[in-house]
């Protein structure tokens, strides 16, 4: 089975930009959940999507949104880049979505905003 | 709000060598504890799902045990090797949801 995808994997914008960011889950998995990593933090909480609804969202601004379609892709949208925007983008996929579940890891979008 | 720490934040060791890292977190409103390992450049890898009080897992070399009273977990791993070197993670979930608070991570070195 492959494994979690995530595209692009670089992505350099400026400040003002917004951006769009693509999660492939791994095929039957249902649930999405995405995460930032900045320098020195812990990776973050977002949000997690199941079955196409937003089911939990973490502790950052509305610029930061997010979707998922009948597939179970996903993608994160942050609108008005600013320059602490910039991060490692995680997403996660699981297969139920049913606690205590496996989640498992995607390679990430390195995001720059100068 | 769940707080998560681990230690030590980095740790040097000799190939051979056996370590053990802590995870701390809030022993209320637990519902499950991961592990990953993340080695540079590469996806977070899933190691263990732990839930219950004195929950013990084993993977090869890689073991965990839980205290969900006093709230914390220990990793070890025995007989270190260089291909161990790499961050290793622990995440609490506090309910049932799908939503992971993550530790800092430690970083692990092996030197040959």
């Amino acid at each position: 089975k492959a494994g979690v995808t995530q595209t692009p994997r670089y992505l350099i914008k400026t400040r003002g930009q917004q951006v769009t960011l693509s999660c492939s889950p791994i095929s039957g998995h249902r649930s999405v959940s995405w995460y930032q990593q900045t320098p020195g933090q812990g990776l973050q909480f977002l949000f997690e999507y199941f079955s196409e609804t937003q089911r939990n969202k973490g502790n950052f601004p509305g610029r930061f949104s997010g979707r998922q379609f009948s597939n179970s892709r996903s993608e994160m949208n942050v609108s008005t880049l600013e320059l602490g925007d910039s991060a490692l983008y995680l997403c996660a996929s699981s297969p139920t979505g049913t606690s205590p579940d496996t989640q498992y890891f995607g390679p990430g979008t390195r995001l720059t905003v100068l | 709000i769940l707080n998560v720490e681990q230690s030590p934040q980095s740790l040097h060791v000799q190939e051979g060598d056996s370590t053990n890292f802590t995870c701390s977190f809030p022993s209320s409103n637990f519902y499950a504890l991961h592990w990953y390992r993340w080695e540079t450049a590469k996806s977070p890898e899933a190691l263990f799902v732990m839930t219950l009080n004195g929950d013990e897992k084993k993977k090869g070399r890689i073991s965990a045990t839980l205290n969900t009273k006093e709230g914390y977990s220990y990793l070890y791993i025995k007989g270190s090797q260089p291909e161990d070197s790499a961050t290793y993670l622990c995440a609490c979930q506090g309910g049932a949801t799908n939503k992971l608070i993550f530790g800092t991570g430690t970083l692990l070195a092996v030197q040959p």
